[in-house]
Formats: C-alpha cells, structure tokens, sequence
C-alpha cells in the first residue's frame, strides 16, 4: 500500500476562492512532487520539492504555489480559483534518486472551479 | 523533442487474450530506467514494473512483462490473459540521470486500454 495522502479527494468551488491541497507522506521520501492531468491526457509536472524548505516550478506554469515546512508534508495553494483550474492534482513522492519503484502517487484530487 | 512517444491512443482487446501496449524512448544515456503505470477511472496511479537499461532480462511482473529491445529503443508493456479490471489508461514513463533531478520521470502520453468482455 502507497503511503501517501491527498485531501480533499474532490472539491467543488466557486471563482474567487482560496484553496489549498493536502499532501503527505509517511516514507520519509525526499522529494516530492505535483502533477496536473486532465481526464485521459497526460501528467504535467507543476511543481517539486528536493527537501525541506526546497520549492520549484515544474514544466507546465501554474498560478499554484507550494511550500515544504516539514519533509512529510507538500501543500498546494491556489489563491485564486479560476474555470481553467479545473483538473486532477496528484501528489507524488520518491527517495531523492527515483529507484525502481519509481515515483509513489496519492489518489489525486479533482477540481472542479465552476 | 518527445523523449516518451505512446502511439497508440486507444486499444481494445478481448478478454483472456494478451495485448500489448507500445512505448519508444530516446536518449543519449547508457544508464536510464523505463517505468509503467496504470492509472483506472478512479484515478490513482499505480506502479507496474520496471526496467533498468542494464538489465539483461525482460521484467515481469505476474501477467505484466516488459519487451525491452534496446537497439530499437522500444519498451513494450505485454498484458497476458487480459481481465476486465485491466481496463485502464497506461503510461510509460523514463527515468535519465542526465534530466537533471527536476524530471526524475518524464512521461508519455499514454494509452487507453479497453479489455472487451
């Protein structure tokens, strides 16, 4: 079993609002990651972490921000949601050199802005 | 450039039967890793095998086994006995130490797996 948790699992909101999402996990993992996907399209990388207190931007530009306090523990912020913020985020997580059990995925959480 | 092409968006295959599920790579790397995973409706991403480019063998994993063909730069997922529960999307995906540990894993696009009753 993946130990690696995202709340909400879905989330329903209006324009305007402040969300954040929840990451953590329990295998002491390094780095860890955000991933947007659209339904049945690929994973964009928006966001990843080396450690504590380490933040960088990913492939795909977003208007999330993240933030790493502690190693467990990977929010991620959308100050402002919009429509075009609707899809899937998952939350991954891997020892700093992805081995050969790769990258380790939360169940993800879908957005839907309305 | 595309480093992981997926070229087949959709798949169907009847169950019991085997399929399988075509990725190719490119890299200059001697030393990389080439992952599958399967991801349901629900979402979750889940780990299936895995292949080191030194391997000489072909990964398996129960019904899952890897075709590695590393001239041809290919790596392809083989599913036997295919069951409904297979139904799913599958993606390939590379590991480089030369990426840089920012793209630890660079994906491909995917394919649509439907297992036909």
């Amino acid at each position: 079993e993946a130990d690696i948790y995202q709340t909400p699992r879905y989330l329903v909101i209006g324009t305007g609002k402040k969300i954040t999402l929840e990451c953590s996990q329990t295998m002491g993992h390094d780095k860890m990651y955000w991933y947007q996907q659209d339904p049945g399209m690929e994973l964009h990388l928006i966001h990843y972490s080396y450690g504590v207190n380490s933040t960088e931007k990913g492939d795909l530009s977003s208007e999330s921000t993240v933030s790493r306090i502690r190693t467990e523990h990977f929010p991620l912020t959308l100050e402002s949601a919009r429509p075009s913020h609707t899809s899937q985020y998952l939350c991954a997580s891997s020892e700093y050199r992805v081995g050969v059990n790769g990258i380790v995925f939360g169940p993800g959480t879908r957005l839907t802005v309305l | 450039a595309q480093k992981i092409t997926q070229t087949q968006p959709g798949m169907f295959v009847q169950e019991k039967e085997a399929v399988t599920l075509d990725c190719t790579y490119d890299t200059s790397d001697q030393s990389y890793g080439l992952f599958w995973y399967k991801q349901p409706s629900s979402g979750e991403m889940i780990f299936l095998i895995y292949q080191g480019s030194y391997d000489e063998q072909n990964a398996t994993e129960g019904r899952y086994s890897l075709n590695f063909q590393k001239a041809r730069k290919s790596a392809n997922l083989v599913i036997s006995a295919s069951q409904l529960g297979d139904s799913a999307m599958y993606f390939c995906a590379m590991r480089e130490p030369s990426s840089g540990s920012a793209r630890q894993l660079t994906f491909g696009s995917g394919t649509q797996l439907t297992v036909l009753p």
